[in-house]
């Protein structure tokens, strides 16, 4: 249980454009999705916190109009890149939180496979 | 000075070997302790997690905590070269319901036959 599927798995894009990742929660509901930020040999980055039904909390630094994100149902959580510029080439990770609790630590985030995105 | 100190590696072992992986962090406040394993181009896969200082068990894992060096570790015994890959420590506040996560860079492990 608590599988977190992300798509797509890799997208190549022309700067400029927009490009949108879903993240979902397949097994489980989650009330919290988080999207972060792994750059090559550096440690995920915590982006920002969504709630379904709710918006997006942004950590700081991070442009909450480029990186758009909708929580819109308690499986579904999407990102979207505006604007997209070859900086933001990065490898891009949600992970989610069960309703609820899940096992005895009910704190435990489940990660997706990962997008990885190159900016042309 | 970061929160979360990690060796990114890589450390190579032996088929067989005990490993052992370690962090340091800074922040006090931590109270929430996980390891994840990472495979390339994937995403993280938890491996452990404990709230209090001491040892928890897990088959080949051992998670160790010591709040008053703020300093964790991760054991793993009989090491396999299916093991082979990024360790990311990662911790949490009590104060942000344990959500807000702060990893370490990772450490490469190498497993040879």
């Amino acid at each position: 249980g608590a599988v977190v599927s992300q798509h797509p798995s890799w997208v190549i894009c022309k700067s400029g454009t927009s490009v949108k990742i879903e993240c979902r929660s397949l097994d489980f509901q989650a009330t919290t999705m988080f999207w972060y930020r792994q750059f090559p040999k550096q440690s995920l980055m915590l982006m920002a916190t969504s709630n379904e039904g709710s918006k997006a909390t942004y950590e700081q630094g991070v442009e909450k109009d480029k990186f758009l994100i909708n929580h819109a149902s308690l499986t579904l959580s999407t990102l979207t890149v505006t604007s997209a510029h070859p900086e933001d080439s990065s490898f891009y990770i949600c992970s989610a939180r069960v309703a609820g609790g899940y096992g005895q630590g009910g704190s435990e985030q489940f990660f997706g496979p990962g997008t990885r995105l190159t900016v042309l | 000075q970061k929160e979360v100190e990690q060796d990114p590696g890589p450390l190579s072992v032996p088929e067989g070997a005990i490993v052992s992986l370690n962090c340091t962090y800074s922040n006090s406040a931590f109270q929430y302790f996980m390891w994840y394993r990472q495979y390339s181009r994937k995403g993280p896969e938890l491996l452990m997690y404990t709230y209090s200082s001491g040892n928890k068990e897990d088959g080949r894992f051992t998670a160790q905590v010591d709040k008053s060096s703020k300093y964790i570790s991760l054991f793993i015994r009989d090491s396999q070269p299916s093991d082979s890959a990024t360790y990311l420590c990662a911790m949490a506040p009590r104060y942000s319901g344990y959500s807000t996560l702060t990893f370490g860079k990772g450490t490469m492990l190498l497993v040879s036959p």
